[in-house]
């Protein structure tokens, strides 16, 4: 079975600071990659995706992630955060059928950026 | 802009009492997804549905609880009777046949007391 590690379950940081979230999965099969992000109270919304093809990703708010097959990784980087990006951020796995909705997701994030 | 529909948005209800949950894809997508969400914890799959059919519930605790997709459009999570560890966030999302990725609803937050 497939398993989703985030290895930091809070990050504070600085607005305007660069910020790293982590992650790390189990498979031995080829994988689809997601990040999600919740808001309190609300559902999950995509924020980026690897399917195949260049390892970094990149979402329309300025998040990148990287896939690095070898260390499977799939680490979410953003050069400078701000107040907005304060949620939970949830790095899921597919095992690369096509329902890309099953997914197995990690335990979650909670980025907290300080003014 | 097309959205998964979930009511109620809350809900309270007492234990051994039966409460159900209403999802409504985005229109035109076959596959169905509920997960629940246990406060600080990740989603969980409960059951995938390929328009009226359930592909997989192999998670779904099957003595409380039910899921349907009759007319392979909207579909219904009960749960009966209700636990106090069944409080959780239940969220439903969607699929297209084509698409690559699932959207996601609002979600109903259970609180059994």
């Amino acid at each position: 079975a497939q398993s989703v590690t985030q290895l930091d379950s809070q990050v504070p940081v600085f607005e305007e600071a660069p910020v790293e979230l982590r992650c790390n999965y189990s498979s031995s099969v080829s994988v689809y990659l997601f990040w999600y992000v919740q808001y309190p109270n609300q559902g999950l919304q995509l924020l980026l995706k690897y399917l195949s093809g260049s390892t970094l990703v990149e979402s329309i708010n300025g998040f990148e992630a990287e896939f690095n097959k070898s260390q499977t990784s799939f680490h979410l980087r953003k050069p400078s955060v701000h107040i907005s990006d304060t949620a939970e951020y949830f790095c899921a796995v597919n095992d690369g059928g096509t329902s890309y909705g099953k997914l197995t997701f990690g335990q979650g994030t909670i980025l907290t950026v300080h003014p | 802009e097309a959205e998964v529909a979930q009511s109620p948005r809350y809900k309270i209800t007492e234990k051994s009492q039966a409460v159900a949950f209403w999802c409504d894809p985005i229109s035109g997508h076959a596959t169905l997804y509920w997960y629940r969400q246990i406060l600080g914890q990740g989603p969980e799959l409960l059951v995938q549905f390929q328009d009226e059919s359930v592909v997989d519930d192999s998670q779904l605790p099957k003595d409380r609880f039910s899921a349907e997709r009759l007319k392979g459009v909207d579909s219904t999570l009960k749960i009966q009777p209700a636990e106090l560890g069944d409080s959780a966030m239940y969220l439903c999302a969607s699929s297209a046949a084509t698409g690559t990725e699932a959207f996601f609803g609002q979600g109903t937050r259970l609180t059994v007391v």
